[in-house]
Formats: C-alpha cells, structure tokens, sequence
C-alpha cells in the first residue's frame, strides 16, 4: 500500500508556464483534496472531489483548476503559474464514512 | 468564517515533562477533531483523532475534546526530542465537508 503519491517532488517554472500536479490513493478513498502551504499562512484548501465526478472550490481557487480522472487520480493544473504560487502543495484523500484525512508527501514548487 | 486557533508557539519544554497543546474553533456544528503532527519539510500525519467529549489516549498522546467550551488539546507525556514538530489542529462539520485547519503549534523538546 503506497497510500498517497504525489508527482513531481519538486519543480520550478517561469511566470506564465503551465503545469499539472499529479496524486493519486491506493486506498479506494472516495474524497480527495488539494491543499497549499505557506509560512504563516497554514494549510489552505485550493480545491477538492467529494466523490468521483464531483469537484468543489476551496479556500484558495483562483489560478487553478482541477480534474477528478477516476476514484485514484486527481490532479491540480496551473495554466499561467505565478510568482504567488511558489508554495508547497499537498494532496490528501479520505475514506467515504469516516472522516480522517491522509497526506501525501507534498510538491515543492517554484515559479521564478 | 469557520476558524480554529493555535498559539504558534514556539512552545519550548524539557524532555521527560508534559508538552501541552490547545485549539479553540468558532463552528458549534463541528462534530470531528484531529491533531497532525509535521515535520520540518514532511507533509502532516495524522497522529490522534476524537470525536465525543472527554480524553481519548493513544500511548504518550492524550487528546482532550471540551465541545461546550469549543477546544480540544493534546497532551504529550514524557517528552521527547523526536516530538520536536509543528502540530496542527484540525476540524471537521458534518457531512462531505472538508477539514478546517489551524496555522500549527511549534514545539521544541529541549534535551
């Protein structure tokens, strides 16, 4: 069981480059979730699927969009990354039922 | 706005003693509470969760959920400095919500 993974570790990009963060659960989680984490600012919801089919804004939305492509996989897309979007980026998923919520080992990114 | 709070710390203890950790949150509905502890550069793991009020206790951690008085805490017995982390306080409502997290709580065990 390889629980959340996350793709890739780590990436830096130019203002104004797109790019696709990928998760994906082992664990037949029905709800998964993007998160961001700034210094001071704690974690952030960006978006999440409450179920396969299904996508909903979080905290943070703007600048971001999402795909739930099946029950594992759901992915966080930056069309036109900005500097406001260096953060760590986490992904996590949660069993249908019950409510605790496991963290996948995160995606440091960098836009210069 | 739901909101929950920490003290951002850092809290500095010496090891072997009680390290003692509190969240207070705004929602009257949330039913679900969790602490996650993270590591400088790891991702947040979950290490207690508690539902009912009163203490649940999970080896040295002890998580202590007051619902009239809206916090939840978590005691550390025994301190060691592998607990050295940000600890994270997290609230769930009812339903397919999402969790509410606080900004965390720096704890330094001193050897």
């Amino acid at each position: 069981n390889a629980g959340v993974t996350q793709t890739p570790k780590f990436q830096v990009l130019k203002t104004g480059q797109s790019m696709t963060l990928q998760c994906a659960q082992d664990m037949n989680h029905n709800s998964m979730y993007w998160y961001r984490q700034d210094p001071g600012m704690g974690l952030r919801l960006i978006y999440y699927s409450a179920s396969e089919g299904t996508t909903d804004k979080g905290e943070v939305p703007n600048g971001y969009n999402v795909s739930r492509l099946n029950k594992r996989e759901f992915s966080l897309r930056l069309e036109s990354a900005a500097p406001s979007q260096t953060s760590v980026y986490f992904c996590a998923s949660r069993e249908g039922g019950r409510d605790e919520q496991y963290f996948g080992p995160g995606t440091r990114l960098t836009v210069t | 706005q739901k909101e929950v709070e920490q003290n951002s710390g850092p809290l500095s203890v010496p090891e072997g003693a009680i390290a003692s950790l509190n969240c207070t949150y705004s929602d009257r509905g949330s039913q679900s509470f969790f602490w996650y502890r993270q590591y400088s550069g790891k991702s947040p793991e979950l290490i207690m969760f508690i539902y009912s009020n009163g203490d649940k206790e999970d080896g040295r951690f002890t998580a202590q959920l007051n619902k009239a008085s809206q916090y939840v805490s978590l005691l550390i017995r025994d301190s060691q400095p592998s607990d050295s982390a940000t600890y994270l306080c997290a609230v769930k409502a009812a339903g397919n919500t999402p969790l509410v997290f606080g900004k965390g709580t720096r704890l330094s065990v001193i050897a």
